[in-house]
């Protein structure tokens, strides 16, 4: 059974670099049935998608914040890795890191097992 | 954009009964729609993916129907640890959640 951990800052100030990183246990990140990816989650709100990457392929973000987010993925160490720039307290939130299932040939693939979370502030 | 909306935001039912909870997007997203349950303090669970087709493990208390526009998920006899936020999901243009609704005693 597949395992992801979330880890990095829990404080981050205003316009810095938000970089988290998803430790996988239990797959590969380079098993072609599934893409990796991260949502979030405003304290007290619902759920947003991030983006999702497949190893090989090329990035797919959430409108809202490509032009701010990267995912990357680095397969020695099996794990994935999230940067978002110029964070705003907007940004503050529980960061999950996704398997997203890609095994049913649906035109995108689906959030399937979430990590536990981590909760990030952005505040001076 | 895909806006999904479920409703009712808040439904209050006993252990022991049926809670049916709805979800509509505002186009059609065929089948491609899944369902979520959140727990507090934890993170989102797969329940539903293809409008029904239930995860392996999910008890069979839970039900996804629907297509299109119109979905549902129904949970019956409901349990101490039925009661959480559920989600929907349409992957079918972009992704798009619903905002959820809390099921509670």
């Amino acid at each position: 059974q597949v395992q992801l951990h979330e880890s990095g800052p829990r404080l981050q100030k205003p316009s810095e670099t938000l970089t988290l990183t998803c430790n996988v246990s239990g797959d590969s990140i380079t098993n072609s049935g599934y893409y990796w990816g991260w949502a979030r989650q405003p304290p007290g709100k619902g759920l947003d998608w991030v983006g999702i990457m497949y190893y090989g392929g090329s990035p797919y973000y959430n409108p809202s914040l490509e032009s701010r987010v990267t995912i990357s993925l680095d397969t020695p160490k099996n794990q994935f890795s999230l940067t978002l720039t110029s964070v705003t307290g907007a940004d503050t939130a529980v960061y999950y890191c996704v398997r997203v299932d890609d095994t049913h040939g649906y035109p995108l693939p689906f959030f399937e097992s979430w990590g536990q979370g981590i909760f990030v502030t952005v505040s001076s | 954009e895909v806006v999904m909306t479920q409703s009712p935001a808040t439904l209050s039912v006993s252990p022991g009964e049926t809670a049916t909870l709805s979800c509509r997007a505002s186009q059609t997203v065929y089948s491609h729609l899944a369902w979520y349950q959140q727990r507090p303090g934890q993170s989102p669970r797969l329940l539903v993916y293809n409008a029904f087709t239930r995860v392996s493990g999910v008890p069979d208390r839970f039900s996804g129907s629907g297509s299109g526009t119109e979905f549902t998920l129904t949970i019956s006899s409901l349990q101490s640890d039925d009661f959480a936020v559920y989600y929907c999901l349409q992957y079918s243009d972009g992704y798009n959640f619903g905002q959820g609704t809390k099921l509670e005693i």
